[in-house]
Parts: structure tokens; sequence; C-alpha cells
């Protein structure tokens, strides 16, 4: 079946604009994640969905980052005036229900910021 | 604070040959450990779990893993590399918690040569 899919798959931006990345989580999956790869900092936690709850927010770096998920599906990543230092993969992962099972990872979105 | 540990930035072994990667963790109540392999430009594919049970996990690809409670670590193994082994290999701990979170080792580069 389908994997999680990601969009864009490469962004190059320049400093100081808005960008957006999609995420498409596997059919039927409640929970959704957005890490972040990079080289400075690994792999890390950004924002955590589950179902209709609200949000846990407690991995995003600053005000500038934020997320949505609509009807429980897609999820939408917004990074508003970029810094350089948000260049990284932005990774995006879904799990079925219990939180034992897998996550699934997308193949990620890299974002390049001039 | 839940944490995994990757001692080795890079492993070297011949097509053939068999391969370990390294994993130890620190953990309060039961570890909920995690395989991932990253290929160049591609997310993380899961690879293996270790939720209960058998202190041996087999997963994808040929590949194990062994939990040792005593030692605290959930190496990667594979008893016959092969040189299309060679990616990004990432242990995971899942965070307690409402999020479930990965909490992700630095990772480690397998180069396999023919």
């Amino acid at each position: 079946g389908a994997g999680v899919s990601q969009s864009p798959s490469n962004k190059v931006t320049e400093k100081g604009k808005d960008v957006e990345l999609r995420c498409d989580p596997i059919s039927g999956h409640t929970a959704l994640y957005w890490y972040r790869q990079s080289l400075g900092q690994g792999l890390e936690f950004l924002i955590y969905f589950q179902g209709n709850s609200a949000p846990d927010k407690s991995g995003l770096p600053s005000d500038r980052f934020s997320a949505e998920r609509t009807g429980g599906s897609v999820s939408t990543l917004t990074i508003q005036r970029t810094q350089q230092e948000d260049s990284a993969v932005y990774l995006c992962a879904s799990r079925k229900g219990a939180g034992t099972d897998t996550q699934y990872f997308g193949p990620g979105t890299r974002l390049t910021v001039l | 604070a839940q944490s995994v540990a990757q001692p080795e930035d890079q492993v070297n072994v011949a097509e053939g040959n068999p391969l370990t990667v390294k994993c130890t963790y620190s953990v309060s109540g039961n570890p909920y450990l995690f395989w991932y392999v990253q290929y160049p430009n591609r997310g993380l594919q899961f690879l293996l779990k270790y939720i209960t049970g058998d202190n041996l996990v087999k997963g994808s690809y040929g590949f194990e893993a062994e939990f040792n409670k005593s030692q605290t670590s959930f190496h990667l193994k594979k008893p016959s590399a092969l040189v299309s082994d060679s990616a990004l290999y990432f242990c995971a701990v899942r965070d307690v918690g409402a999020t479930n979170k990965l909490i992700f080792g630095t990772g480690t580069l397998l180069a396999v040569q023919p």
C-alpha cells in the first residue's frame, strides 16, 4: 500500500521567506509526527498530532514554526521568516494506533535557506 | 530522560562478513527500541523493533537485533553483509509520555566493501 508521502522533495528559499511543507500520512493512521534532521542536531522531534486532540508542540524550536492537520489526515508544517539555521531535512512519520506501533517515515523535504 | 547512544560513527566490513552496529540505551521503565535505516536522499525505513518477549528480534533484509537488559544494549546484526547494506543506521527509543515520540541516536554509517 501507499506509504507516507511528502512534498516538495526539495525546497530552496531565500532568508526571510515563508515556506509550507506537506505530509500525507498512511491512510488510517491516527498519529502524525514531524521531525527535523540536521547536521548539527541530528534527528529531533518537532510536533505530534493524535486524532482530533490538541497537538503537542513541545519540540518546535521557535514561534516561527507552526503546523496543522486538517481532517485528521494531511498535515502542513509552516516556517515563517526562514533563517539559514532552518536548513535541514524535514521528516514526517505516521503511526497506526498504540504507542508501541511502528512509526513509518516519509522521504522527507530537504529545505535550503539561502 | 530516555536516550540511546551509538558509539561508532562508522563501521567498515567486507562483503560476506558478519556485521554489528552497536546501540546502548538509557531508559526509565521498559524500553521500546527500534532500528531504522536511511539510504542517501531517502527517508527512514523501519528494520525491526523490540517491545517485549524474545530477546532476539528478526527484521527486514536479514537483519536481527539482540536485546540485552543487563548490558542495556540493542545491537543490530547481520550474518553476511551485502554491499547494498551500505547506509546510515539509526537506533531509537520510544519516549515516555503522551507523544511516544522517538529519540534517536546519532547514527552509524555502515560501509560494506566488495
